[in-house]
């Protein structure tokens, strides 16, 4: 199976912006990009999806280049409650199984 | 609207015991897939259902099986438990299969989950 990378953890200080990557190099053609984020004992949440080029919404952009074999997530101004792990999901090519990135684990500091 | 509700929250087995997770999804929701949370190998898909047919699986052994009914909730069977298998199960819902181009409806609504523990 292809792998899909994050970086393990980044720290962050609140009012910071924060950009998350995400490679995904066997990613499905037709597939969207979807960013998640989970809290201790709590499922994952839906952050932002996008296809290709930017998307923007009210929490966060999503960052993906022509090639689409990376993504990056980028939390504006980022606040204590941010702490949490972000994860990125693609289909993977030839197959359509669902792949999660291996997760970042986010620290906001005071 | 009401989430995805999982039960049961919790449960401790046995080795060799076999265990079934239940999963409500969003009124409206077709799909149903499920995923196993591990601190080592992260979140991994296991099987996704669709209008009462598995759609598409994980790499996971025959031990692990699902089904859907005609109202949509789902259903998880591990039998044979192993130590490994304790873990998180989560389940999500979404309107239609969460590959593909959907343009928003494959996004996915996860429940809490069932942490599972195998002594």
């Amino acid at each position: 199976l292809a792998k899909t990378t994050q970086p393990i953890s980044m720290d962050s200080y609140e009012g910071q912006e924060v950009n998350i990557t995400c490679s995904h190099n066997n990613i499905a053609t037709n597939d969207y990009i979807t960013w998640y984020q989970q809290f201790p004992s709590q499922g994952p949440r839906f952050i932002i999806q996008g296809y290709k080029t930017k998307v923007t919404n009210e929490v966060a952009s999503l960052f993906i280049p022509a090639d689409r074999k990376s993504s990056t997530l980028s939390l504006p101004r980022v606040s204590l409650s941010d702490t949490a792990v972000y994860y990125c999901l693609v289909g993977e090519g030839n197959t359509d199984k669902l792949i999660f990135g291996t997760g970042t684990r986010l620290q906001v500091f005071p | 609207k009401a989430g995805v509700t999982q039960t049961p929250r919790y449960l401790i087995k046995t080795r060799g015991q076999q265990v079934t997770l239940s999963c409500s999804p969003i009124s409206g929701h077709r799909s149903v897939s499920w995923y196993q949370q591990t601190p080592g190998q992260g979140l991994q898909f296991l099987f996704e259902y669709f209008s009462e047919t598995q759609r598409n699986k994980g790499n996971f052994p025959g031990r692990f099986s699902g089904r859907q009914f005609s109202n949509s909730r789902s259903e998880m069977n591990v039998s044979t438990l192993e130590l490994g298998d304790s873990a998180l199960y989560l389940c999500a819902s979404s309107l239609s299969s969460p590959g593909g181009y959907s343009s928003g409806a494959n996004v996915l609504t996860f429940g809490a989950g069932s942490r599972l523990t195998v002594l």
